[in-house]
């Protein structure tokens, strides 16, 4: 199975909004509620921000929100701000194994 | 909290085997709830599932690496661990260990730091 398809960057001015997608198929993404979204800043671990399509898990800001439409899914950072510059992993479960986006870089102009 | 922590050799030659060694701390790695797993990711790229394991050593394989790849537990030591045999330059990355939750809710958290590995002669 491939890759999920991630933009390979996005950009955005402190206090906008950004969207970040991530596109499967019908045997991952659109087959499962099992997509989860991962923050790594540069020389760091990534770090879980969304679980099962538009789960926080607990300590993450309400600016990180997920949602899923077909075998596409979204990640969506409102109120943008400098901490937010990192690059950001979209996961899904797909049945006997488990799939990775390529990585969004989020540049904070 | 719950700490993951990898350890191994920086450096293996091509054609040999790559070992690493994650240890759980802060908590048991004999769970019902959770998985345990290796996560690749080559310098500059995106992320790559390598194998589960459950705490009764249970394992699940990345097909793409079968045959190459195994994974093991050691609950007395409260660690887990990974083999890729027959190295290439294509193996080069940070390795992560992370626990992982598959039903009901699906996530891998916390994660280990990482463990930089680099095949060369």
């Amino acid at each position: 199975q491939s890759a999920l398809t991630q933009p390979a960057s996005v950009s955005g001015s402190p206090g906008q909004s950004i969207t970040i997608s991530c596109t499967g198929s019908s045997s991952d993404v659109g087959g499962y509620n099992y997509v989860s979204w991962y923050q790594q800043h540069p020389g760091k671990a990534p770090k879980l921000i969304i679980f099962d399509v538009s789960q926080r898990p607990s300590g993450i800001s309400y600016r990180f929100s997920g949602s899923k439409s077909g075998n596409t899914a979204s990640l969506t950072i409102s109120g943008l701000q400098a901490e937010d510059e990192a690059d950001y992993h979209c996961c899904s479960y797909a049945d006997i194994t488990t799939l990775f986006g390529g990585g969004t870089r989020l540049t904070v102009l | 909290q719950l700490q993951l922590q990898e350890s191994g050799p920086g450096l293996v030659k091509p054609s040999e085997t790559l070992s690493l060694t994650c240890t759980v701390s802060g908590g048991s790695i004999i769970s019902s709830s959770y998985f345990w797993v290796w996560i690749r990711q080559p310098p500059g790229k995106g992320l790559e599932w390598i194998a589960t394991i459950s705490y009764s050593g249970t394992p699940y394989y990345n097909p793409s690496l079968k045959g190459r790849v195994t994974i093991s537990v050691d609950t007395s030591k409260n660690q887990f661990s990974l083999s890729l045999t027959s190295v290439t330059a294509a193996d080069t990355a940070v390795y992560y260990c992370a626990r992982y939750s598959y039903k009901p809710t699906n996530w891998f958290d916390p994660w280990g730091q990482g463990s930089l590995v680099t095949v060369s002669s």
